[in-house]
């Protein structure tokens, strides 16, 4: 199964708001709503800040929120924050049981 | 609260195999599905593998079928990965996660994560 494709960066102000896309396929991203969205710094474990497209778990700063259209999925991030900088990865469970894929993965810098 | 703890770091040479743990500390992983994701140097994460609170079901990644196998010691609450005939580009940090669950069933998402065991492979 191949790679969900993400952009290589997104970039913003402080304040401002970025998107990031998850593009992948009926078989995955369009035919389910398991999209998942995690920050990623490296040396560190992933953090989950989306689940089920647009469910957001406990603590995770209601900046953030997720949705989804058709085959692509999005992660939003309003009000950026200089904490906000990392790597971002989508991922699409395709049924129970079933593999899971992870985005190419989103470098985001707060500049 | 759950902390996932994993085995140390691994260094093998090619051909060999491997086999990491996790474990929760304070708790128990029973009860919890647990996936494995690794990330080879400058790669993105990849996801290896699942395994249900039972141990009875398991599935893997398709470019790892053959060579992956997950598995779980229910007395204690335990998780493995093992990996065999190594190569270079298995080289990764390796990690475990539990999904999470809300009333309404799964959430196929990982919500608590280990903190990572790195496996080298060199000759």
């Amino acid at each position: 199964q191949s790679a969900l494709t993400q952009p290589r960066s997104v970039s913003g102000s402080p304040g401002q708001s970025v998107t990031i896309s998850c593009t992948g396929s009926s078989s995955d991203v369009g035919g389910y709503d398991f999209v998942s969205w995690y920050q990623h710094h490296p040396g560190k474990a992933p953090k989950l800040m989306i689940y089920a497209v647009s469910k957001r778990p406990s603590g995770v700063p209601d900046r953030f929120s997720g949705s989804k259209s058709g085959n692509t999925a999005s992660l939003t991030i309003s009000g950026l924050q200089a904490e906000d900088e990392g790597d971002y990865y989508c991922c699409s469970s395709v049924g129970t049981y079933a593999p899971y894929v992870f985005g190419t993965g989103t470098k985001v810098t707060v500049v | 609260q759950v902390l996932v703890v994993q085995s140390g770091a691994e260094v093998k040479e090619p051909g060999a195999s491997v086999k990491i743990s996790c474990k929760a500390s304070g708790n128990t992983l029973s009860g919890q599905w647990i996936h494995w994701v690794r990330q080879a140097p400058g790669q993105g994460l990849e996801w290896v593998g699942l395994i249900n609170p039972s141990g009875d079901i398991t599935n893997y990644a398709q470019r790892l079928q053959g060579r992956v196998t997950v598995t779980r010691d229910t007395s204690t609450g335990t998780v493995y990965m093992g990996l065999s005939s190594l190569r270079s580009e298995d080289t990764a940090v390796y990690f475990c996660a539990t999904e999470g669950r809300v009333a309404l069933g799964p959430t196929k998402s990982f919500d608590k994560w280990g903190q990572g065991t790195l496996v080298a492979v060199s000759s």
